[in-house]
């Protein structure tokens, strides 16, 4: 298993600039996450989502926004990049919600210049 | 959600000392997670705690839960190099939130 899988790294935006981060899992859960990390700071839940075709917003959603088309992928879509969304993107899932822990994928590290 | 804070911030450990790192909530949390989260690397899941003044050990490392369950701690004994990172508590109220975290360097 690969477990929970990022793309891109790395990446670099300007200002007003769309990207979509990828996030994949291959354990079959069902509840999905999206966290961003600034630094020397704690995780900052921004969407999340119980199955396939529910989402739900966060602690600090306004700027993104997500879909979950199928249980494996959960991207999040940054509209009209601003220098605030500099940060460090976290994905992570869990079979339990509330039960047992959270896996993580590697991140991607954003930069808005 | 709920609201977890850490202490201390950072904590600087002479190798092979002991220290104690702590959660604490104004409210009661129904179960309470800890992560650690090497420099650079990604946040890993290492232990719920549930029940009322739990206690779980891996190796070196020792957590509670109060028994009031508004707070946790995370007790390292002997403290290697490979105890380097920063680990966080989280707090489960339908979604988990995260405290700031305590950050440990170790001095050889």
């Amino acid at each position: 298993n690969a477990g929970v899988t990022q793309t891109p790294k790395f990446r670099i935006l300007k200002i007003g600039q769309s990207m979509t981060l990828q996030c994949t899992q291959d354990m079959n859960h069902n509840y999905m996450y999206w966290y961003r990390q600034d630094p020397g700071m704690g995780l900052k839940l921004i969407y999340y989502s119980v199955g396939a075709g529910i989402t739900d917003k966060g602690e600090v959603p306004n700027g993104y926004n997500v879909s979950r088309s199928t249980t494996e992928d959960f991207p999040l879509r940054l509209e009209l990049a601003a220098p605030s969304q500099t940060s460090v993107y976290f994905c992570a899932s869990s079979y339990l919600e509330g039960q047992g822990g959270q896996y993580f994928g590697p991140g991607t590290r954003l930069t808005v210049t | 959600g709920q609201q977890v804070m850490q202490i201390p911030q950072y904590q600087h450990v002479q190798e092979g000392e002991d220290f104690t790192t702590y959660c604490n909530s104004s409210t009661t949390l129904s179960n309470i997670q800890w992560y650690k989260q090497r420099p650079g690397g990604h946040p890993v899941f290492l232990i719920q705690l549930v029940k009322s003044g739990e206690v779980k050990k891996q190796k070196r490392l020792t957590f509670q839960f109060g028994e009031a369950k508004k707070n946790s701690s995370l007790h390292i004994t002997a403290t290697q190099t490979t105890d380097v990172g920063t680990y966080f508590c989280a707090a489960n109220d339908y979604k988990l939130s995260f405290g700031a975290g305590t950050t440990v360097t170790v001095r050889a």
